[in-house]
């Protein structure tokens, strides 16, 4: 099972940043938060993944609290291309359990 | 280069048939996986493979079995389909160690009529 929670859905305006919410607050010390995104129809992709300090790559921010029990993912400049379900996943060295996600929707 | 293609894209057959699904990744990972993706959109695991474990789901069906003709490649071959099998199957790989990081294929979407 998975062992987070996100928000079902969440809209955002293109050109805003979108700011998508996840608590894990069971997260073992060991765990890391990973992000993945599913565009309609198309293989889950990889965006960003954490430990406990902030991350930053060219896709996404991730931003871990300091009790590590909630994160959160921001799509700095969201565009339509961004509509997508969005899963925040903690693993160690286990393979991706996914859970409901956030269906994300980038409204121009 | 695509990384994890799998064949076909699209899979339309009839209930009872015997069905396989091709999976092949050029990332020279170790690991491979196959997920289900059934009609409310859940992503479950079906099976994780190396050359040293295969582990399964315990709630998949054994009419599910992969093959590994080598590091490749992870086919998934399905004996005597059922309606419930329709779904869109995903194949993904990740390196040894680095589980979480996959990489995943477009998908297979199977229809059983």
């Amino acid at each position: 099972d998975a062992k987070t929670t996100q928000p079902t859905s969440m809209d955002c305006a293109e050109g805003r940043a979108a700011n998508l919410p996840c608590n894990h607050s069971t997260i073992s010390g060991n765990e890391y938060v990973y992000w993945y995104r599913q565009i309609h129809s198309q293989g889950p992709q990889y965006i960003i993944h954490g430990l406990k300090n902030n991350e930053t790559n060219e896709m996404a921010s991730l931003i871990i609290t300091e009790d590590r029990k909630s994160s959160t993912l921001i799509l700095p400049h969201a565009t339509l291309r961004d509509t997508a379900v969005y899963y925040c996943i903690v693993s160690g060295n286990t393979p991706l359990v996914f859970g409901k996600g956030t269906r994300l929707s980038v409204i121009a | 280069d695509t990384a994890v293609s799998q064949t076909p894209k699209y899979l339309v057959t009839q209930m009872g048939n015997d069905k396989s699904i091709k999976c092949e990744q050029n990332l020279g990972h170790d690991t491979m996986y196959w997920y289900k993706q059934d009609s409310k959109k859940f992503l479950k695991i079906m099976f994780s493979y190396n050359n040293k474990e295969l582990i399964i789901n315990e709630t998949v069906p054994n009419r599910f079995s992969p093959k590994s003709p080598d590091k490749a490649h992870l086919n998934l071959h399905i004996n005597s389909l059922e309606l419930g099998d329709s779904a869109v199957y995903f194949c993904a790989s990740s390196q040894e160690g680095r589980a979480p990081e996959a990489f995943f294929g477009q998908g297979t979407r199977l229809t059983v009529v």
